[in-house]
């Protein structure tokens, strides 16, 4: 099955540094990237949308230069946060979609990151 | 009104009950719907989805979406202590390439 591998599963950064996080389909093309942010017990909140070859787009509320995303290619998509702070301190999760016919289940998740920021 | 009710719960059960998880939406125009189960600290798998209205079962789950009243669950039999975990529903219309809407989800803790 399709699979979304993301990295870094977990990263402890200091505070105005910026950290980087990867989601890389491995067995299809990802023509479309969701990047999500999950509180504790919370749900996931959209933070943007991306097409391959495109600017994201993004949720009310999610500053874009901030939260830089990149989505160079059909197998890539990047998210930066930019000069993190301890607010930003999150569960981090992509999930991409593959090129038409997939349906409903083209949505595939990747593992998670978990952002400390100190 | 969020699109998507679900109760946060948690729910405890002990082993072998049947458990009835359940949401609410308001947008008519949702047509897909999936139950994810997501373990602490990972990314969600799909369990289950349906498209439009009916029952559709899985081994030991079933799920309902009954659209007339805007309500879908998801029904495990025999529970076991291995789905204690977060369920959360989630759905979404069928135009493009729209992101999946979720529920707040449902913290299931199945007692030996």
């Amino acid at each position: 099955g399709a699979v979304v591998s993301q990295h870094p599963s977990w990263v402890i950064c200091k505070s105005g540094t910026s950290v980087k996080i990867e989601c890389r389909s491995l067995d299809f093309q990802a023509t479309t990237m969701f990047w999500y942010r999950q509180f504790p017990k919370q749900s996931l909140m959209l933070m943007a949308t991306s097409n391959e070859g495109s600017k994201a787009t993004y949720e009310q509320g999610v500053e874009k230069d901030k939260f830089l995303i990149n989505h160079a290619s059909l197998t890539l998509s990047t998210l930066t946060v930019t000069s993190a702070h301890p607010e930003d301190s999150s569960f981090y999760i992509c999930s991409a979609r593959g090129a038409g016919g997939n349906g409903y289940h083209g949505y595939t998740f990747g593992s998670g990151t978990r952002l400390t920021v100190v | 009104q969020k699109e998507v009710e679900q109760d946060p719960g948690p729910l405890s059960v002990p082993e072998g009950a049947i458990v009835s998880l359940n949401c609410t939406y308001s947008n008519s125009a949702f047509q897909y719907f999936m139950w994810y189960r997501q373990y602490s600290r990972k990314g969600p798998e799909l369990l289950m989805y349906t498209y439009s209205s009916g029952n559709k079962e899985d081994g030991r789950f079933t799920a309902q979406v009954d659209k007339s009243s805007k309500y879908i669950s998801l029904f495990i039999r025999d529970s076991q202590p291995s789905d204690s975990a977060t369920y959360l529903c989630a759905m979404r219309s069928n135009s493009g390439n729209t992101p999946l809407v979720f529920g707040k989800g449902t913290r299931l803790s199945v007692i030996a």
